[in-house]
């Protein structure tokens, strides 16, 4: 088992940029989830989707970040346009019920916006 | 809402010495606590859990009780290794019907480095 994949490891962009984080959960999880790290807010909760259908999304900052999952085995999440504030740990986790239980996350993509 | 408070790190301990990282919790349900642990440049991997009041959770060698009565849910190892070293997390889901047990609460982590 490969586990989550994410990528990229590290992303370095200029202010303004469109960004593409890219995961593939776990085959057979049907649970996802988007979390950002960052010192000040450790561990956030960006969105949360269950048999690819977003279930909460209310974690998302703004109009700016956006998320999909056209499919079982792919999830993205975007930011456009980005901004030195989104500097940040943005892990993607996967689960086989409902996330109470265990996740599993992948290694996360380092984003520095400059 | 809920939220966990874990102990402010760093915490740098000798090899053999003993652990506690304290964490406490606020949840107006029943939740279910968890410790996560994250190796440096990796993602988080759970540690142990409890899901009722007086529940321990072990594994590799740390221990945490739920102690209903005090909100707390303290990670212990009696003789800390080299590779120990990591960031812990402390964590609750809760439970309420209707709620959104899905969604992990984190604590802001507590870096443990340990000496040789």
């Amino acid at each position: 088992d490969a586990g989550v994949i994410q990528s990229p490891r590290h992303e370095v962009t200029e202010m303004g940029q469109e960004v593409t984080l890219r995961c593939k959960p776990i085959s057979g999880h049907n649970s996802l989830f988007w979390y950002r790290q960052t010192m000040m807010r450790g561990l956030e909760l960006l969105i949360y989707f269950n048999n690819n259908v977003p279930i909460d999304d209310s974690g998302m900052p703004e109009d700016r970040f956006s998320a999909k999952m056209p499919n079982a085995s792919f999830s993205t999440l975007k930011i456009q346009p980005s901004e030195p504030r989104d500097s940040a740990v943005y892990f993607c986790a996967s689960s086989t019920g409902t996330g109470r239980e265990k996740l599993f996350f992948g290694s996360g993509t380092q984003l520095s916006v400059l | 809402g809920n939220s966990v408070t874990q102990m402010e790190g760093p915490v740098t301990l000798s090899e053999e010495a003993f652990l506690t990282i304290n964490c406490t919790y606020t949840a107006t349900g029943y939740p279910s606590l968890f410790w996560y642990v994250q190796y440096p440049g990796e993602g988080l991997q759970l540690l142990l859990k409890a899901t009722k009041a007086d529940d321990k959770g072990s594994n590799k060698g740390f221990e945490a009780t739920y102690r209903k009565e005090t909100t707390s849910f303290h990670l212990e190892k009696g003789s800390v290794q080299v590779s120990d070293s990591a960031v812990y997390f402390c964590a609750l889901s809760d439970h309420r019907s209707g709620g959104s047990n899905y969604k992990l609460t984190f604590g802001k982590g507590t870096l443990l480095t340990v000496n040789p």
